[in-house]
């Protein structure tokens, strides 16, 4: 089975802009969580959808969105990015609700806001 | 609030050394734990988890901790650590209970480092 993906793999933007990031997770996984990963920080959850409808949610701005499609593949969107943004953004799927623990997770996009 | 606290920010050990990393959790109720480890260049993958049942769990690679529920703990240990364990170690805990206001909390992780 193919593990999950993402892309872009690495983007730069600027202040002000927004970004949409893409997650396809494992055939046959119905349910996607994102993480933003910053040394400082370490993992911090964002959000988790499973079929289509978000379960989860951490303690980001609403300037942090997502969306599941019917297929499972999700996308998640920044918008008027601030330089703190910058950081590694993993996605991350498994086969039932992400919260039983079990997480496969994708090489993340690497964003940098300048 | 819930957190989870890896003691270790940053482990430096010679190849054959022994390891042990702490992982303690601030939640009472039922959880179930994790360890994850991110090898360079590699994505995160799990290591090893706890649901129930026997509390000493053996993960991939030698890998082994152990749920010590008074204590709120979850070590990871390996009896002798070899370079290609140089990575980022992280531990998660999940708390179980009805609803859905359920999610992973992580903690910040241990970056290994093991000379050969």
């Amino acid at each position: 089975k193919a593990g999950v993906t993402q892309t872009p793999r690495y983007l730069i933007k600027t202040r002000g802009q927004q970004v949409t990031l893409s997650c396809s997770p494992i055939s046959g996984h119905r349910s996607v969580s994102w993480y933003q990963q910053t040394p400082g920080q370490g993992l911090q959850f964002l959000f988790e959808y499973f079929s289509e409808t978000q379960r989860n949610k951490g303690n980001f701005p609403g300037r942090f969105s997502g969306r599941q499609f019917s297929n499972s593949r999700s996308e998640m969107n920044v918008s008027t990015l601030e330089l703190g943004d910058s950081a590694l953004y993993l996605c991350a799927s498994s086969l039932d609700s992400g919260t039983s623990g079990v997480q496969y997770f994708g090489p993340g996009t690497r964003l940098l806001v300048l | 609030a819930q957190s989870v606290s890896q003691h270790n920010h940053h482990v430096i050990l010679s190849e054959a050394a022994s390891l042990e990393l702490g992982c303690n959790y601030s939640y009472g109720g039922t959880v179930n734990l994790f360890w994850y480890v991110q090898y360079p260049g590699q994505h995160l993958q799990l290591l090893l988890k706890y649901f129930s049942g026997d509390p000493l769990v053996k993960g991939i690679k030698g890998f082994e901790a152990e749920f010590i529920k008074s204590k709120f703990s979850f070590n990871l240990r390996k009896p002798s650590v070899q370079w290609s364990d140089t990575a980022e170690y992280f531990c998660a805990v999940n708390r179980y209970n009805a609803g859905n206001n359920r999610k992973l909390i992580w903690g910040l992780g241990t970056s290994l480092a093991v000379n050969p």
